[in-house]
């Protein structure tokens, strides 16, 4: 399978703990697009790369979320001293920057489901 | 700033009928816009994009859109609805590289 993989798929943990999840994309593709879905919602972007560089974060990313991309294959997001509020599913999208950037789908992982007690 | 708005939250459909899933958006320039749909425990899945070459546009699984600037609206359609067509479906924006998604639409099918 060469999509997009997210891990963990699921993750529970106790308020106030740190998280990270993993996000592979697929092999040529240059952007890594990070969102968050809550329940009944659409996803909210929270931050992408291209390449190893980190071009945009959302206002909706706090200073406790931190995202990273070393070597422009996977990324990582981290959530430190989590709250009830960041349960979620959080979905990795990767694309090519090449063409009409626009119109370029954007391709989907699973997504890791967060839930924090 | 660019936004989608779907106008309604649930759709519910005999099987074999018609689906029509409304979807307004905001642009200040021409925009690119997509339908989308998450089946539950799966990943999103694009459905079609409109890419401005034409304003009629078919996707995958029989399902079609059609951009009307002067309404400013992109609604999802298909002819004859199948049981494995429930599922949420998001309308989206492209903003500077990023995703705008609406609220999402669940469909439901009755048998």
């Amino acid at each position: 399978d060469t999509g997009v993989s997210q891990d963990p798929r699921h993750k529970i943990t106790k308020r106030g703990q740190n998280v990270t999840f993993r996000c592979d994309p697929i092999s040529e593709h240059n952007r890594l697009y990070w969102y968050r879905q809550t329940l009944g919602q659409g996803p909210e972007f929270l931050t992408y790369f291209q390449n190893e560089a980190q071009l945009e974060k959302s206002r909706l990313l706090s200073d406790r979320f931190s995202a990273e991309r070393p070597k422009g294959s996977f990324s990582t997001l981290e959530i430190q001293r989590t709250e009830q509020g960041d349960s979620a599913m959080y979905l990795c999208a990767s694309r090519t920057s090449g063409g009409q950037m626009s119109y370029n789908e954007q391709f989907f992982g699973p997504g890791t489901r967060l839930t924090v007690l | 700033a660019q936004s989608v708005t779907q106008l309604d939250s649930h759709v519910s459909v005999s099987e074999g009928t018609p689906v029509l899933l409304r979807c307004n958006y905001s642009s200040s320039y021409s925009p690119s816009l997509f339908w989308y749909v998450q089946h539950p425990n799966k990943g999103l899945q694009l459905l079609l994009k409109y890419t401005s070459a034409a304003t009629l546009v078919k996707g995958i699984n029989g399902f079609e859109a059609e951009f009307k600037k002067s309404e400013t609206s992109f609604h999802l359609t298909k002819p004859s609805a199948h049981m494995s067509d429930a599922a949420e479906y998001f309308c989206v924006v492209s903003g500077t590289g990023k995703l705008i998604f609406g609220q999402g639409t669940e469909l439901s099918v009755k048998p």
